[in-house]
């Protein structure tokens, strides 16, 4: 069982702070996936990273990979009230089911 | 497009009983999943299929049935409904090639007495 670690579970920050969510695994995945799920909705995808090393930037969100595919980081500048919610990582693995192995969510509060 | 969509929103049974959670996608998707989410454990996968047809089990597939008759369709049920199955349960879908985006339902909180 391939498993993902995020940290911290838990964030609680002044509006304007930047933050850094980490998720990592002993395992190789094929690509990695961040979503953010609001309080009673699904999850929603933010970004698909697919290269070691690949950085993607998506406004105040910068995704990274890690070089051996084994991590990620989500980094959040100048964070916003509208930014809270439970930030999921999700690997994939390659195969032609490519199945997504979630880690545990890190819950982000910005308070005002 | 509806994209995903999930009925009941919310379910309460007794153990032992038994429902189907339906799950419907109009996206033409061939891969589709169900997840359970429990505090501080992310999303576990139950099922998937990943065609009409075509179902297989996940990391908790133990007091669940899944069918794949059609494209748009992937029903979950439990057979006979303990506390232990009480969670968040989303279906989710996506397309065949690459990385694709995997779109989430709504969930369907389930309450197991």
């Amino acid at each position: 069982t391939q498993l993902l670690e995020q940290s911290p579970q838990f964030l609680s920050i002044q509006e304007g702070e930047n933050l850094t969510v980490y998720c990592n695994s002993s395992s190789v995945f094929s690509s990695l996936q961040w979503y953010r799920q609001e309080p009673g909705e699904g999850p929603v995808l933010l970004v698909t990273v697919v290269t070691g090393g690949e950085v993607k930037k998506l406004k105040r969100l910068t995704f990274q990979f890690g070089d051996a595919r084994k991590d990620s980081s989500l980094h959040i500048t100048a964070a916003q009230p509208g930014d809270t919610g439970l930030y999921l990582c999700a690997g994939s693995t390659s195969g032609s089911a490519r199945q997504l192995t979630f880690g545990s969510g890190t819950q982000l509060t910005v308070l005002p | 497009n509806a994209g995903v969509t999930q009925t009941p929103k919310f379910q309460v049974l007794k153990t032992g009983q038994s429902m189907t959670l339906q799950c419907a996608q109009d996206m033409n998707h061939e891969y589709m999943s169900w997840y359970r989410q429990d505090p501080g454990m992310g999303l576990r996968l139950i099922h998937y299929s990943v065609g009409a047809g075509i179902t297989d089990q996940g990391e908790v597939p133990n007091g669940y049935n899944v069918s794949r008759s059609t494209t748009e369709d992937f029903p979950l049920r439990l057979l006979s409904a303990a506390p232990s199955q009480t969670s968040v349960y989303f279906c989710a879908s996506r397309g065949r090639w690459g990385a694709e985006t995997q779109y989430f339902g709504p969930g369907t909180r389930l309450l197991v007495l």
